[in-house]
């Protein structure tokens, strides 16, 4: 099983400033088809978890722009270009390259 | 539009059966995968099993085989999760969620289930 882990679990932060969540793989996620097998999921409080980031870097519809994704490979990242308060949740990273998938442990961002 | 209607809340007693249901509208039911995820109280996402309802293909993660059974009914695009004896360890919100292949899943709206004495 592909085993994901994400940095940091808990992150506060400031609106209007930028935030970063890290997340590794046990392997490589980079499929032959030169395509990053990596979702991006935020699940706000009393939500279903919503689709983000896929591919490791291609927004879903509806996605603001201020939300990016990059990396290859094992590592990867999200970022938030001017966090808003509404992004308040839990994002998690997920593995698309194996079945089932498997998710991250999740990253909690709450408002200082 | 694709979405996906689960069945409402339980509330069962260890030892009891249960399967709980989750409905898909707006798409080719039998071209996608749907799976089922776990999330105990407070804590994070987990995957149970993934179903390919065109050959009825099923995959478990290891920590949920033999412990639940996944299945469908193409004739009424509903996949389904079944236990047959909860124990208290089940209690949590499950959901379902379909996609055309490993990622990019759309979600159904959760069932929780509470199991107690």
């Amino acid at each position: 099983d592909i085993v994901m882990t994400q940095s940091p679990l808990s992150l506060p932060v400031t609106p209007g400033e930028p935030a970063s969540i890290s997340c590794r793989s046990s392997q490589s996620l980079l499929h032959s088809n030169g395509k990053n097998y990596l979702d991006w999921y935020l699940q706000k409080p009393g939500q279903s978890p919503q689709l983000l980031i896929s591919f490791g870097s291609k927004r879903a519809s509806g996605v603001p722009a201020r939300f990016s994704g990059s990396g290859s490979g094992t590592d990867f990242t999200l970022k938030i270009s001017r966090v808003e308060a509404e992004d308040v949740g839990v994002y998690y990273c997920m593995q698309a390259l194996q079945s089932p998938p498997t998710f991250g442990p999740g990253t909690k961002v709450d408002i200082k | 539009e694709l979405q996906l209607v689960q069945s409402g809340a339980e509330v069962k007693k260890p030892g009891e059966s249960l399967k709980i249901s989750c409905r898909g509208s707006g798409y080719s039911f039998s071209s996608y995968w749907i799976g089922w995820v776990r999330q105990m109280p407070g804590k994070g996402l987990e995957w149970m099993g993934i179903l390919y309802p065109g050959d009825s293909d099923i995959r478990y993660s290891p920590s949920f085989q033999g412990q639940v059974t996944i299945s469908d009914d193409k004739s009424i695009n509903t996949a389904y999760l079944q236990w047959t004896s909860l124990k208290a360890s089940d209690t949590a919100m499950y959901y379902c969620a379909t996609s055309r292949w490993f990622g990019e899943f759309s979600w159904g709206q959760g069932t929780l289930v509470t199991v107690s004495s």
